[in-house]
């Protein structure tokens, strides 16, 4: 059975921190991880992995994929209150069709 | 075979036309999704039902209107769409979208493209 695990859960942090998002998963016929940001609607889309060690950047966020350790980590510098939200962690994987297996989320609040 | 199948499986339409796109699940599913995926980008959620009820609309166009009959089918009607609106669409179904980490099962997606 497939599984993505995120931790931690939930995370508190005061602004300006950096805070590290983990995701590990052990799936068949992995193709990518995918990282999205949820606040009050459908999750937005942040970073997309499908090689190992190439860092994915976007102003303050950072993520890496380690397809040989199975894992991924999102790197949030400098954290804003804006950056308060769930975020989640899903991997497509399979052959002619495809299967999303989400993680949980991490839940992070930033406090002013 | 995944239990999730989608008619047709390619659509070749003008700005103008309307059509339907239709997804059927034989998996005992509750929630049922919409997702599009364009040339090198990932899959971008449209519309979330869950027992039949709409529970997400991610600022989708209204070109795009989605309907969902009963637990098994979903359908996406498509009228006066834009070139842009070319890509695979996908329908994906869970147990229920209370769990939002129930694993989602995939169709094969259509391949839309308009002219």
């Amino acid at each position: 059975e497939d599984k993505v695990v995120q931790s931690p859960l939930s995370l508190v942090v005061h602004e300006g921190d950096t805070v590290t998002l983990n995701c590990s998963y052990e799936v068949t016929n992995f193709r990518s991880l995918l990282w999205y940001k949820q606040e009050k609607k459908a999750p937005t889309f942040l970073f997309m992995l499908t090689s190992s060690g190439i860092e994915k950047k976007s102003g303050r966020l950072s993520s890496i994929l380690d397809k040989k350790e199975l894992f991924s980590i999102l790197n949030i510098t400098a954290t804003q209150t804006g950056d308060s939200a769930v975020y989640l962690c899903a991997v497509v994987s399979g052959g002619s069709n495809y299967k999303l297996t989400f993680g949980k989320g991490t839940l992070l609040t930033v406090n002013p | 075979e995944t239990g999730v199948t989608q008619t047709p499986r390619h659509l070749v339409m003008g700005m103008t036309n309307k059509k339907s796109l239709k997804c059927e699940q034989h998996l005992g599913h509750n929630a049922m999704y919409w997702y599009k995926q364009s040339a090198k980008k990932p899959l971008e959620l449209m519309f979330v039902y869950n027992f039949k009820e709409q529970t997400e609309n991610n600022s989708v166009p209204s070109r795009f209107s989605p309907e969902c009959p009963n637990s098994s089918h979903l359908f996406l009607h498509l009228h006066t769409l834009q070139p842009e609106d070319s890509a695979l669409y996908l329908c994906a179904s869970s147990q229920d979208q209370t769990h939002r980490t129930d694993t989602q099962y995939f169709g094969p997606g259509t391949r839309l493209t308009v002219l």
